[in-house]
């Protein structure tokens, strides 16, 4: 059975720092790997996508992730944080791409000026 | 193009009550997907539909939860009756295999409290 960890419930970075957030995932074929954004009081909006090719895949709002086979990983990184961007964030994984995705518990980010 | 939509965006009810969320997916989109949100928790799969065949509702708690979505369009999600773990907030997805993108769109939820 599919399932994702994100270990970090909670993170506090300063506007203008770097930020990782930590993602693995037990699947046993490779799998389709998701960031998803969830703002206070709104829906999901996707950040990010693997599927195939280029481990370094690029997303909205300046973001990326990098799929580590051997790690089983898929952590989402960003090199400069903004305050817009404190908000729930949501790794997902599935079997395809039109199947339904196993999220993990989220991670919490807040920032600080 | 419009997104997801989802009514109501809020909800109270007592338990026993009944109740009901809509959701109206993207244009043209065949999978659609409903999962509850729990509050500190990620999504979680209710029910998944491809146009109006339902393809998994594994995860569906049958003795109270039902959905449906006629004309392969609209889908509603019915609770009934509600307990009070029922509280969360219920997210409507669609997703299209013929953009290729593997993107599931969703909408802005229904909250449910259950009082």
């Amino acid at each position: 059975a599919q399932s994702v960890t994100q270990p970090d419930i909670h993170i506090t970075v300063s506007e203008g720092a770097s930020l990782e957030l930590r993602c693995n995932y037990s699947y046993g074929a490779t799998p389709y790997l998701f960031w998803y954004v969830q703002s206070p009081g709104q829906g999901l909006q996707l950040l990010l996508k693997y599927f195939s090719g280029d481990t370094l895949v690029q997303g909205i709002k300046g973001f990326e992730a990098e799929f580590k086979r051997s790690q089983s990983s898929f952590n989402l990184r960003k090199p400069s944080v903004h305050w817009s961007d404190a908000a729930e964030y949501f790794c997902a994984v599935g079997a395809t791409g039109n199947t339904p995705l196993v999220f993990g518990k989220g991670t919490r980010l807040s920032v600080i000026a | 193009e419009a997104g997801v939509a989802q009514s109501p965006r809020y909800k109270i009810i007592e338990k026993r009550q009944s109740v009901a969320f809509w959701c109206n997916p993207i244009s043209g989109h065949a999978t659609l997907y409903w999962y509850q949100q729990i509050l500190g928790q990620g999504p979680k799969l209710l029910i998944q539909f491809q146009n109006n065949g339902v393809v998994d509702d594994s995860q569906l708690p049958k003795d109270r939860f039902s959905a449906e979505r006629l004309k392969g369009v609209d889908s509603t999600l019915k609770i009934q009756p509600a307990k009070l773990e029922d509280s969360a907030v219920y997210l409507c997805a669609s997703s299209s295999i013929r953009t290729g993108t593997y993107e599931q769109y969703f909408g802005p939820g229904t909250r449910l409290t259950v009082t």
